[in-house]
């Protein structure tokens, strides 16, 4: 079992809006900044949310994250079919002193 | 442009060794943690090693401890991972990965392509 808790998949058709969540606890999430990393088919991960909500550059701003309190939320919007990813959390935990990952969530764009 | 490129994975048999290597380009590597993380094809990430900027901040996965050792090379802009006493559940892509700050405990931002561990009899 992950630290972090993520749902194992998620779908939503063209153009809807998706969440994905991600629960921590206070030694990670809460204490800590949550990051969202996506990973394409075959391809390696790629930063998609930084420290709870910073969008890197290049990434557009139909994904969006945010943390309250020990959970954190990745939402797309307008979802197109190359948003077909595993989507994966991650944040320091001070309590393991090391990283951990949500186990992925799996978006199917329906 | 920011680039990692790891190599040394290999096919190895149970309790031996590896070096995995991981050449960068494109940022200062002085001003940077990096880490390691791995993930068996078809499965989800895991973290396996973190160093500070300085190497004076080592971290270790459990599963890893006390066989994997970390450790980088300024000169060379290399990033190592020592591997030893191998098991068969290390199997798995070995992803070389750049911080996005000094710290250990701040994210990554840049990923390599990985290079392949196998460690079978």
């Amino acid at each position: 079992q992950s630290v972090l808790i993520q749902p194992p998949s998620a779908s939503g058709t063209p153009g809807q809006r998706v969440t994905i969540s991600c629960t921590g606890s206070s030694s990670n999430i809460g204490t800590f900044f949550l990051y969202w990393y996506q990973q394409l088919p075959g391809m390696a991960p790629k930063l998609l949310i930084s420290k709870n909500n910073q969008r890197p550059s290049g990434v557009p701003d139909r994904f969006s994250g945010s943390v309250s309190g020990t959970s954190a939320s990745l939402a797309i919007s307008g979802l197109r079919s190359e948003d077909e990813a595993y989507y994966y959390c991650a944040a320091w935990d001070n309590s393991l002193s090391g990283w951990v990952f949500g186990a992925g969530t799996n978006l199917t764009v329906l | 442009e920011v680039r990692l490129v790891e190599s040394g994975g290999n096919l190895v048999q149970p309790g031996g060794s590896l070096r995995l290597s991981c050449v960068i380009s494109g940022f200062t590597f002085d001003a940077y943690a990096m880490h390691w993380v791995r993930q068996v094809p078809g499965k989800g990430l895991e973290w396996v090693s973190s160093i500070g900027w300085d190497s004076d901040f080592k971290a270790y996965a459990d599963s890893v401890r006390g066989r994997f050792t970390i450790s980088r090379d300024s000169a060379r802009n290399s990033l190592y991972l020592q591997m030893d006493s191998l098991r068969p559940e290390d199997t798995a892509l070995y992803y070389c990965v750049k911080g996005e700050g000094l710290g250990t405990s701040i994210g990554f931002d840049h990923w390599g392509q990985g290079t392949p561990l196998t460690v079978s009899s």
